[in-house]
């Protein structure tokens, strides 16, 4: 188990560029979730994936945002013409669901990918 | 939809002493609930969760939780903190009714001085 893993780990970028953030999860979890925190809030949660089926997308937070599981492995999320209102945490979770594993409904978080918009 | 409050957004004690953190949850029906902690540089991770059963929960490190159905509280205990205690604490519910996507407090960050 090598864990959820997020890349890059900080990205700086100016106003008006795209971004794109990946997340590699843990092997045999077949849900995959993005999730942003920002400072003194917990991680609001934008978007989910099951195998390679996006199920909920209605709060990712513009139509500046998206995300892709093409195989159902790893995801990326894109923010395109980045504000300095995106800067904030993105976080990456896996979990397994009606699985073999028991279900916990628990989640395990990369550690994040930092955005700062200039 | 489902919502969380913690209503402890800066805890600060000195080692040894009790902890307790307060979660409410607006949700009807079924839930599932947990707490997570995030250490200085680390991701989040359990702490430990309630599903069905013993509403009283042990997790790890010596915490444990009481789920209250009545007044839609999961509140964290800890009978005597330790400096490595000091980290920020999310209380989360899911709905099975809500395909099992977590809504997460807004935190608590707690710091305990040696």
């Amino acid at each position: 188990d090598t864990g959820v893993s997020q890349n890059p780990r900080h990205k700086i970028t100016k106003r008006g560029q795209n971004v794109t953030f990946r997340c590699d999860p843990i092997s045999e979890h077949n849900r995959l979730y993005w999730y942003r925190q920002t400072l003194g809030q917990g991680p609001e949660f934008l978007t989910y994936f099951q195998n390679e089926a996006q199920l909920e997308k209605s709060r990712l937070l513009s139509d500046r945002f998206s995300a892709e599981r093409p195989k159902g492995s790893f995801s990326t999320l894109e923010i395109q013409r980045t504000e300095q209102g995106d800067s904030a945490m993105y976080l990456c979770a896996s979990s397994s669901y009606g699985l073999a594993i028991a279900n916990t409904g628990e989640l395990f978080f990369g550690e994040g990918s930092r955005l700062t918009v200039l | 939809a489902q919502s969380v409050s913690q209503h402890n957004h800066h805890v600060i004690l000195s080692e040894a002493a009790s902890l307790e953190l307060g979660c409410n949850y607006s949700y009807g029906g079924t839930v599932n609930l947990f707490w997570y902690v995030q250490y200085p540089g680390q991701h989040l991770q359990l702490l430990l969760k309630y599903f069905s059963g013993d509403p009283l929960v042990k997790g790890i490190k010596g915490f444990e939780a009481e789920f209250i159905k009545s007044k839609f509280s999961f509140n964290l205990r800890k009978p005597s903190v330790q400096w490595s205690d000091t980290a920020e604490y999310f209380c989360a519910v899911n709905a099975p009714g809500g395909s099992y996507i977590p809504t997460f407090g807004r935190g608590t960050s707690l710091i305990v001085h040696p």
